[in-house]
């Protein structure tokens, strides 16, 4: 068990530039999440997985935003053309199978830390 | 709309002392409440999960316990070291696969 893996964990980049994130959750866990959380603030959800399927969207995710998790195993997160408001550290976290509307333990990786200047 | 609210913000103690930290939430209607520890730079640590129909849960030094009824829930850790330096986040699954953070309290364990 190697844990949640995120890639890459820094970013600098400038405005109106698009960025990928990329997150490979432990092996046996089908369902994936991403979050973003700015300085002194608590993550905030932004979309989950089961296996390939999203089945969950949050407002803050704009049509700037992409998620994929095409075979279901790693995931990817694309900003497009990005904004300051994008900076953030960008977390992914996975769970093993549980209740269909309750999570079970998450398990976070180490954040893709985004800088748009 | 359900709010977390983690107060205080910060906390400093000395070593071997034992503390709580606190976690209120609005909307009693939840499927659990999350205990995460997060080091500066880094992700989050779970530490414990309480069940909705659970009153706590213990892991080593770390007790947490829920009161769904009234919106609270603590963290006790008993015999602070420096090594418990670190911000402490909660969070209330509120369904839908969503969990619901609160701001964090950031605690230092003085030497």
């Amino acid at each position: 068990d190697t844990g949640v893996s995120q890639d890459p964990r820094h970013k600098i980049t400038k405005r109106g530039q698009n960025v990928t994130f990329r997150c490979d959750p432990i092996s046996e866990h089908n369902r994936l999440y991403w979050y973003r959380q700015t300085l002194g603030q608590g993550p905030e959800f932004l979309t989950y997985f089961q296996n390939e399927a999203q089945l969950e969207k949050s407002r803050l995710l704009s049509d700037r935003f992409s998620a994929e998790r095409p075979k279901g195993s790693f995931s990817t997160l694309e900003i497009q053309r990005t904004e300051q408001g994008d900076s953030a550290m960008y977390l992914c976290a996975s769970s093993s199978p549980g209740l269909v509307r309750a999570t079970g333990e998450l398990f976070f990786g180490e954040g893709s830390r985004l800088t748009v200047l | 709309k359900q709010e977390v609210t983690q107060i205080p913000a910060a906390l400093s103690v000395p070593e071997g002392e034992n503390l709580v930290l606190n976690c209120s939430f609005t909307d009693s209607a939840i499927y659990n409440l999350q205990w995460f520890r997060q080091d500066p730079g880094k992700g989050l640590t779970s530490l414990l999960l309480i069940q909705s129909s659970q009153r706590e849960q213990t892991s080593g030094r770390l007790n947490a316990s829920l009161d769904k009824s009234s919106g609270r829930s603590t963290l006790y850790i008993a015999a602070s070291q420096p090594g418990d330096s670190a911000t402490y986040l909660c969070a209330v699954n509120v369904g839908a696969q969503k969990l619901v953070f609160g701001q964090g309290t950031r605690l230092t364990i003085n030497p």
